[in-house]
């Protein structure tokens, strides 16, 4: 199985600030990497797929890359609503494995 | 607008069944694979299964093999999960999730529904 690893656990930022989440994978998977936005009590919702190919309607701060094993998400300055959960998962294998999840906290 | 609703969750006592369902509309649900992923309380998500858009091929994960059983209804737009000889591990909430392809993604997801594994 393919191990998902994301750096780091937790983080804290501020509004307008430029932050970048990383996520590992213990083999290569390509460019078959998706990142989710999750928020307290709500459903995970899609916001990068393929690495770098943004969602519809999701708001261009958000940004995508890497290949093979190594995969970062930035955004490229925080909105209030950003502060929330993000998870990646490999979409290269089955068992389609998540990453544990890095959770942005507001500084 | 596409919907995914789950439904059938609750409290469930160890080693006892559940069946959990998932109800699709506002897209050809026959053309699209279906995953469940669920996650406990207060923890990460965890992918579950994925069923193929015509049922013909499905996955588990490891922790799940041989207890549960992903199907489909394709003319009742439904999506099933049965759960046999639960476990409190298994205590999670339970998401339903549209396969987007190519590549493959989950562009869509449901509430979740809630099962509880207790005595």
């Amino acid at each position: 199985d393919i191990q998902m690893t994301q750096s780091p656990s937790s983080l804290s930022a501020s509004v307008g600030d430029r932050v970048t989440f990383t996520c590992r994978a213990s083999q290569t998977i390509t460019n078959y990497l998706n990142w989710y936005q999750q928020k307290p009590g709500k459903a995970p919702e899609l916001l990068i797929y393929a690495a770098s190919t943004l969602q519809s309607g999701v708001p261009s701060r958000f940004s995508g890359s890497g290949s093979g094993t190594d995969f970062t998400l930035t955004i490229s300055s925080l909105q209030p609503e950003d502060f929330a959960t993000y998870y990646c998962q490999q979409s290269y294998s089955t068992p389609r494995t998540f990453g544990q999840g890095t959770k942005l906290e507001i500084k | 607008q596409v919907q995914l609703v789950e439904s059938g969750g609750g409290v469930v006592q160890p080693g006892r069944s559940l069946r959990l369902s998932c109800t699709a509309s506002g897209f050809t649900f026959s053309t699209y694979a279906i995953h469940w992923v669920r996650q406990a309380p207060g923890k990460g998500l965890e992918w579950v299964s994925l069923i193929s858009y015509d049922g013909s091929d499905k996955h588990y994960a490891d922790s799940v093999k041989g207890r549960f059983t992903i199907s489909r209804d394709n003319s009742r737009n439904m999506l099933f999960l049965q759960m046999n000889s639960l476990r409190a591990e298994d205590t999670a909430m339970y998401y339903c999730a549209r396969d987007r392809i190519p590549p493959s993604r989950l562009d869509y997801w449901g509430r979740g529904t809630l099962v509880t594994v207790s005595s």
